[in-house]
């Protein structure tokens, strides 16, 4: 099971926008709608920001959103805040004998 | 607020055997998938293995195949991992993380539990 493929870094300055890709196969990102993506701040346990590609768990900002083309989702933040300085991951299910995979995940530097 | 807590993690020597527990202090535990993620220092998650609602569907990643068992009692909300023949790549933070039934994503982690193995 070979992980999905983010950039390893992303900067943008407050108030501006930046887009993680995840780039996957037929067989995860691009056989379901099943993408989530997570935020990670040191030490700390991930949160999901973002499920089912698009939908947004409650508590988190319309700042956040996601979509997906083929074998590659994609996360945009809008309107860059110092506290979404963190890593991010996406993961895809799998299939059902299959683990779920992750993203080798993005660090998302504000500058 | 923190539902699900792991322990069990510790310095373990190579070939050596752990078991980490994941209790889950909500109401509906026996609705949710759970699976264990790890995370090596400084790297990224992997899934390592999940388990179904009644314990009776289980899957590994083909490095842990064979070494790891998963296992559930919801009589006492708790998810087990045996972790056994382990090795120096086996090191990290090993979060429980539950999916509820007919969804596809974490709604819910653990704050982590650290094995190292080392000699």
């Amino acid at each position: 099971q070979s992980a999905l493929t983010q950039p390893r870094s992303v900067s943008g300055s407050p108030g501006q926008s930046v887009t993680i890709s995840c780039t996957g196969t037929s067989s995860d990102v691009g056989a379901y709608n099943f993408v989530s993506w997570y935020q990670q701040h040191p030490g700390k346990a991930p949160k999901v920001m973002i499920y089912d590609i698009t939908k947004r768990p409650s508590g988190v900002p319309d700042r956040f959103s996601g979509s997906k083309s083929g074998n590659t989702a994609s996360l945009t933040i809008s309107g860059l805040r110092a506290e979404d300085e963190a890593d991010y991951y996406c993961c895809s299910y799998a299939g059902t004998y299959t683990p779920w995979v992750f993203g080798g995940g993005t660090k998302l530097t504000v500058l | 607020e923190v539902q699900l807590v792991e322990s069990g993690g510790g310095l373990i020597q190579p070939g050596g055997s752990l078991r980490l527990s994941c209790t889950d202090s909500g109401f509906a535990f026996s609705r949710y998938w759970v699976h264990w993620v790890r995370q090596a220092p400084e790297k990224g998650l992997m899934c390592v293995s999940r388990i179904n609602q009644d314990g009776r569907m289980t899957i590994y990643e083909d490095s842990v195949k064979g070494r790891f068992t998963i296992s559930r009692d919801n009589a006492k909300n708790a998810v087990y991992l045996q972790m056994n023949s382990l090795r120096a790549e086996d090191t990290g933070v090993y979060y429980c993380a539950r999916v509820l039934d007919t969804t596809f994503y974490f709604d819910d982690w653990g704050q982590g539990s650290l094995v190292t193995v080392s000699s």
